[in-house]
């Protein structure tokens, strides 16, 4: 079985650019979805099918894949924008099986 | 509009078994895998399983193998996972989600349910 690797935590400075990566191998077969998820509160998808947002996400939000890595990156970020994001992939290496990374707490300086 | 609305909280005792509810709403449900998430506190997501679109076919995180059973009832569009053998390390807010896919190279979570408690306490 594979797995999915994001950093555990970083800060952004209010209106700057932050990129939260996402490594793995079954990254260079499939693309990743992105989840947004606020204290108390269930995820929500903000990044689908490389570089898709569902309606009512901001066009800040932006995705990318490049080899074993996923990519969401976030222009100009907001003080709404301080959550755990968490990258989503299906598993090359066992059939049916999805996989979460370890999540990225974002704080918005 | 996609919905998908959740049971109540649990509280249970360990070894106990708890079963969780997900209602679908605004979309075919036997048109779609559902898949179901879990988060101890603090934690992080955990994938636990799916189920294919008429309930035959259960695919279960290995780890989970043996005590959880996913079904679903095409009838009501209710979407059920039940796991026994409760322990305290199952504390969790548990989540359903629609699978969505695109030509075997994406899938995705949306919409979630809005959580489920099940705490495991003596």
């Amino acid at each position: 079985s594979s797995e999915l690797t994001q950093d555990p935590a970083l800060s952004v400075a209010l209106g700057q650019t932050v990129r939260i990566t996402c490594q793995g191998d079954s990254l260079r077969r499939y693309y990743a979805s992105w989840y947004q998820q606020k204290p108390g509160q269930a995820p929500i998808l903000v990044i689908y099918n490389k570089n898709n947002r569902p309606s009512g996400i901001p066009d800040r939000f932006s995705g990318s894949n490049s080899g074993n890595t996923a990519s969401l990156t976030i222009t100009g970020a907001q003080a709404e924008d301080e959550a755990d994001y968490y990258c989503n992939c299906r598993d090359t290496g066992s059939a049916n099986r999805w996989i979460f990374g370890g999540g990225t707490k974002l704080t918005v300086l | 509009q996609a919905h998908l609305v959740q049971s109540g909280a649990e509280l249970k005792t360990p070894g106990a078994s708890v079963k969780i509810s997900c209602k679908a709403s605004g979309f075919s449900f036997s048109s779609h895998y559902m898949h179901w998430v879990r988060q101890a506190p603090g934690q992080g997501l955990e994938w636990m399983g799916v189920i294919n679109p008429v309930g035959n076919s259960r695919y279960y995180e290995q780890k989970f193998q043996g005590r959880v059973t996913m079904t679903r009832d095409t009838s009501t569009s209710t979407l059920y996972m039940e796991l026994s053998s409760l322990r305290f390390e199952d504390t969790a807010v548990y989540y359903c989600a629609r699978d969505v896919s695109s030509r075997d190279l994406a899938w995705w979570f949306d919409p979630w349910g809005q959580g489920t408690l099940v705490t495991v306490s003596s």
